[in-house]
């Protein structure tokens, strides 16, 4: 089992411009939620998705949107990025009421 | 809104002692409590789950407790080595799978 995966592993974009970011959920998960961490923060909650549908949102602006797939992959697309949504983008999965797993994240730099 | 405080910040220890970090959380209320360690720049790792009626959870030299009515948990990490420097962070879960975050005790264990 390979557990989460996160691709890419490290990004670099222009202010203003869009990046999507890839998880493929551990075996047999079937809840994706995602998750920013800013340096020395813990993560925040993004929103989740279950069933291909976003089942609940933090508190994050429109330009935060996502997808799931019927195979449970999902994908986190940010657009007109501020230099302040450079962090640390972390994807957990889970089954029902149970223990998260996360991926090693990917590192988003705007500059 | 829940809230989730966790004390020490930071701490650095010589390599041996048996330590414990808090965590505190404003909304009883809650599903399960779990305890994560980071790496710098890396992803999250598991460490503990404790359900909401559970006391204590343990896992080799690690221990986990927690207090509901009083919105308290602890982690005690006995015998501690220079292996165990990390950030740890506790997340609770009201229910629905999105998980609130403190921001973490980052730990530095002196050989």
């Amino acid at each position: 089992d390979a557990g989460v995966t996160q691709s890419p592993t490290h990004l670099i974009k222009t202010r203003g411009q869009q990046v999507t970011l890839r998880c493929s959920p551990k075996s047999g998960h079937d809840t994706v939620s995602w998750y920013q961490q800013a340096l020395g923060q813990g993560p925040q909650f993004i929103f989740q998705y279950y069933e291909e549908e976003e089942r609940q949102r933090g508190n994050f602006p429109d330009r935060f949107s996502g997808h799931q797939f019927p195979n449970y992959s999902s994908e986190l697309n940010v657009n007109a990025l501020l230099l302040g949504d450079s962090a640390l983008y972390l994807c957990a999965s889970s089954l029902a009421i149970s223990e998260a797993f996360f991926g090693q994240g990917t590192r988003l730099t705007v500059v | 809104k829940q809230e989730v405080t966790q004390i020490p910040a930071a701490l650095s220890v010589p390599e041996g002692e048996n330590l414990v970090l808090n965590c505190s959380f404003t909304d009883s209320a809650i599903y399960n409590l779990q305890w994560f360690r980071q790496d710098p720049g890396k992803g999250l790792t598991s460490l503990l789950l404790i359900q909401s009626s559970q006391r204590e959870q343990t896992s080799g030299r690690l221990n986990a407790s927690l207090d509901k009515s009083s919105g308290r948990s602890t982690l005690y990490i006995a015998a501690s080595q220079p292996g165990d420097s990390a950030t740890y962070l506790c997340a609770v879960d009201t229910g629905r799978r999105a998980l609130t975050f403190g921001s973490g005790t980052r730990l530095q264990v002196q050989p």
